[in-house]
């Protein structure tokens, strides 16, 4: 089956330090590969996606890149900001012949940021 | 435009009873989906409608978790006879277009916490 297994947070930074959560997978077929971010109070965002090895998916400064080598899509941020303090997830979704495409996250890492 | 609205937002139910959680999807979207968010967890899936087709309930729990689209829009998931292991937060998501194919976007509503006590 699927899973993906995340680093347990919170993980504390500080203004304008670099950011790296780290996310590995696994997955029965080619899986399309997520990260979303859940601000305090809203629901989940896309954040960035990738669909195939090697692709890099980029957003708000957030990087992510498609390592089918090593089965990994970790998040990372140059410079984080107070405003990146959020709950972060990845996710897959694989194509399954049947069965809706729905997504399996991680457990989410929390991010705080302070100044 | 409008997004995924979910209500009531909160919910507290003793043991026992009955509760109905209620989705709005984004205006013509065809494929939603709940999931089931316990605390410190991610989101599982529980169950994909597309249009008033209920094609996908791999992930209820339990026969006392039900869930209709009946005119394909609206979506009530319904929890019978509700147990302490049910608490968590139920989310909606919304994409679309089918769900089969490709990858579409989903987009999530603020989730419903649901507490049993």
């Amino acid at each position: 089956g699927n899973s993906v297994t995340q680093m347990e947070g919170p993980v504390t930074l500080s203004e304008e330090a670099f950011l790296t959560i780290n996310c590995t997978y696994t997955a029965t077929g080619y899986p399309s590969l997520f990260w979303y971010v859940q601000y305090p109070g809203e629901g989940l965002q896309l954040l960035l996606k990738a669909t195939k090895a090697d692709d890099k998916g980029s957003n708000k400064g957030f990087e992510a890149t498609y390592r089918k080598e090593t089965t990994s899509f970790h998040l990372e941020k140059g410079s984080v900001q107070v405003s990146d303090s959020a709950v972060y997830f990845c996710a897959l979704s694989t194509k399954n012949t049947g069965t809706a495409s729905k997504l399996t996250f991680g457990t989410g890492t929390r991010l705080q940021v302070t100044l | 435009g409008a997004g995924v609205s979910q209500s009531p937002r909160y919910k507290v139910a003793k043991r026992g009873q009955d509760v109905a959680l209620r989705c709005d999807p984004i205006s013509g979207h065809v494929s939603l989906f709940w999931y089931q968010q316990a605390l410190g967890q991610g989101p599982e899936f529980l169950t994909y409608f597309q249009n008033e087709a209920q094609l996908d309930k791999s992930g209820l729990p339990s026969d006392r978790f039900f869930a209709e689209r009946p005119e394909g829009s609206v979506s009530t998931l319904k929890i019978q006879r509700t147990q302490q292991e049910d608490s968590a937060v139920y989310l909606c998501a919304s994409s679309p277009a089918a769900a089969f194919s490709s990858y579409n976007e989903q987009f999530f509503g603020p989730g419903t916490r649901l507490t049993v006590l």
